[in-house]
């Protein structure tokens, strides 16, 4: 089993639209959990940090099932600039190194048409 | 200044050459990372440095070679590559706080003849 599981996609949906992305996770240990963005051939950009008491930036809201090991991001009144590869990312903190690693899953590619 | 820079942006190199990337930040993170991504994949973690001490070395060929000069340099020497190893090299770098939020650099896209 993947340590990052996402549905590849791709979502084709309208200007306007409200899209759904699913994630889940392995590791129960994990600590925290972000949505990246990332556009063609360009670096992972953060979009939006994930809570287990749900967050909302504008249209984009997430969700954290811990129990479920299972992330959400919600995007609403998709926008043509929202096309993109959405990579859920999960941290885990190693604490006898002092350091950390970030797993990404493969990414759900958006595709926002007029 | 908040971002990290990375170069070469392009780099093509043959199976007996020598060269290195460059990652730079000034954020004052102490923790800085290479990852390697293969088209249509996401990025897969290759080393972390914490402190400028090598912490996480996720089984990469001895062929790559990373350095951390001080706190605001990473570096990864490249020698005697192979083809497949052609893909986009990202930096990034973070605080060592609980949350660790990563800031990636644009990335260096490498092709191995």
């Amino acid at each position: 089993r993947k340590e990052v599981e996402q549905d590849p996609g791709p979502f084709n949906v309208p200007e306007g639209a409200t899209v759904a992305f699913n994630c889940t996770y392995s590791n129960s240990a994990s600590q925290s959990f972000f949505w990246y963005r990332q556009d063609c051939r360009k670096e992972p950009k953060l979009l939006m940090s994930v809570y287990s008491s749900g967050n909302e930036d504008g249209r984009f809201t997430a969700q954290l099932n811990r129990a479920s090991q299972y992330i959400s991001l919600l995007i609403r009144d998709s926008k043509l600039s929202d096309s993109a590869t959405y990579l859920c990312v999960v941290h885990l903190r190693l604490g006898y190194t002092n350091s950390s690693k970030l797993t990404f899953g493969t990414g759900t590619r958006l595709q926002v048409t007029l | 200044d908040t971002e990290v820079t990375q170069t070469p942006k392009h780099l093509v190199m043959g199976m007996t050459n020598k060269k290195s990337l460059k990652c730079e930040q000034h954020m004052g993170h102490r923790a800085m990372y290479w990852y390697k991504q293969k088209a249509k994949k996401p990025p897969e973690l290759m080393f972390v440095y914490s402190y400028e001490k090598l912490s996480i070395n996720e089984s990469v060929p001895s062929r790559f070679s990373p350095e951390c000069p001080n706190s605001s340099l990473l570096n990864l020497h490249l020698h005697a590559l192979q083809p497949e190893d052609s893909a986009l090299y990202l930096c990034a770098s973070s605080p060592l706080s609980s949350y660790n939020e990563q800031f990636f650099g644009p990335g260096t896209r490498l092709t191995v003849l």
